[in-house]
């Protein structure tokens, strides 16, 4: 699977847009882009995930690049219960395997 | 809907004796079940996988006969933690994936601490 990129951490106001960049450059045809987050002391929660279009559910929208080699996760509003460590995760078609790397702890601040 | 469980949600146990983590999906046949450790201010590890009725894939450098898995039904799956000692203490998760998506549904964690 390829390897993500991401920031350490990030600050986000709260009501406001939340942005978190991955990066994905070695990414192949048959492998998507996952996102999950996990809560201090908690399971990781899955969030959304996408291929090549952009995909938006009750959560949050990810972001795709023409060339699939980065993206953004949105989260529109940002609230106090969206401060966790946000994962992006890049996996193989039929593949269950998820790689987590460090992620990027996001703090929303009120 | 896509519901996993684990019981206890935390367990102290003395070093030496072995314990045992449930995991339940609880609305959803999970066909695959995975086993991850996290240790304090680290990310997840992936320890195993398991398929229902077959033997679990250990990661490299798990020992399979320390942290034995037993996926025994569509919604169970245990790992027993044998001769336990201090360094095993950790944040335990396990996750579940079932025949409708290749997402994983992750349960709440285990804290083991072994004294």
């Amino acid at each position: 699977d390829a390897k993500t990129t991401q920031p350490t951490s990030m600050d986000c106001a709260e009501g406001r847009a939340a942005n978190l960049p991955c990066n994905h450059s070695t990414i192949s045809g048959n492998e998507y882009v996952y996102w999950y987050r996990q809560i201090h002391s908690q399971g990781p929660q899955y969030i959304i995930h996408g291929l090549k279009n952009n995909e938006t559910n009750e959560m949050a929208s990810l972001i795709i690049t023409e060339d699939r080699k980065s993206s953004t996760l949105i989260l529109p509003h940002a609230t106090l219960r969206d401060t966790a460590v946000y994962y992006c995760i890049v996996n193989g078609a039929g593949s269950y395997q998820l790689t987590f790397g460090k992620g990027t702890k996001l703090s929303v601040i009120p | 809907g896509a519901v996993v469980s684990q019981h206890p949600s935390w367990v102290i146990c003395k070093s030496g004796t072995s314990v045992k983590i449930e995991c339940r999906s609880l609305d959803f046949q999970a066909t695959t079940m995975f086993w991850y450790r996290q240790f304090p201010k680290q990310s997840l590890m992936l320890m195993a996988t398991s398929n229902e009725g077959s033997k679990a894939t250990y990661e490299q450098g798990v020992e399979k006969d320390k942290f034995l898995i037993n996926h025994a039904s569509l919604t169970l799956s245990t790992l027993t933690v044998t001769s336990a000692h201090p360094e095993d203490s950790s944040f335990y998760i396990c996750s579940a994936s079932g025949d409708f998506s290749y997402e994983q549904y992750f349960g709440p964690g285990t804290r083991l601490t072994v004294t």
